[in-house]
């Protein structure tokens, strides 16, 4: 009965490949979100999605491309991952208020 | 450019001792303010936010301050117990629009049996 739930939790890889994160919720919330957590605990927005429709897109590199297939579901996939995106990425959902509800996290090492 | 700014980095209590955490923000627009709480290898957790209309909210141990002129909020963790020790951040958002949160960098808190 996760609530929001990632897979996979931990993802090691080498430099130069593509990689997938994979994002689900069951709250019938309409708004998705990722965030990066940088090696010092740092979060900081990444992406939004509202009803399946990108509403936040920060300054995140075009390596990186969310996908929103519906209103329960948002991926994040990395292209020609690098040495700089190891962090730990969370999912998180919120509906009609400012309640964020954070998935487990997902640590990406790029080796 | 910091919009949250979080202090202190790390806070060491002891038991039944208060912890305090104060946040500080700039971008007037925000006008939702959470407390997450963070446990080794978990996601943050939300622990108590407030509104600007109000000066002060209570959820057992745990009140938030908030000061609207001086755009200052903190956390009081009353009677601290070891099971609180985990890093705690502050956040900010828009009630519309935009409502991606913008956290503070984080504050460590160990509670001291």
């Amino acid at each position: 009965d996760t609530a929001v739930s990632q897979t996979p939790k931990y993802l090691v890889t080498q430099m130069g490949n593509d990689k997938s994160i994979k994002c689900e919720q069951n709250l019938g919330h309409d708004t998705m979100y990722w965030y990066k957590q940088d090696s010092k605990k740092f979060l900081k927005i990444m992406f939004s999605y509202n009803n399946k429709e990108l509403i936040i897109n920060e300054t995140v590199p075009n390596r990186f491309s969310p996908k929103s297939p519906d209103k329960a579901h948002l991926n994040l996939h990395i292209n020609s991952l690098e040495l700089g995106d190891s962090a730990v990425y969370f999912c998180a959902s919120s509906h009609n208020n400012n309640e964020q509800f954070f998935g487990p996290g997902t640590r990406l090492t790029v080796l | 450019q910091q919009q949250v700014k979080q202090s202190p980095q790390s806070l060491i209590v002891q038991k039944g001792g208060i912890s305090i955490i104060n946040c500080a923000y700039e971008n007037t627009a925000f006008d939702y303010f959470p407390w997450y709480q963070q446990f080794p290898g978990k996601g943050p957790a939300l622990l108590i936010a407030i509104r600007p209309d109000v000066s002060e909210k209570k959820e057992g141990r745990f009140t938030i301050s908030f000061n609207k002129s001086a755009k200052q909020f903190s956390l009081h963790i009353m009677d601290s117990q070891p099971g609180d020790s985990a890093t705690y951040f502050c956040a900010a958002s828009m009630d519309t629009g935009r409502r991606a949160l913008t956290f503070g960098s984080g504050t460590r808190l160990q509670v001291q049996p």
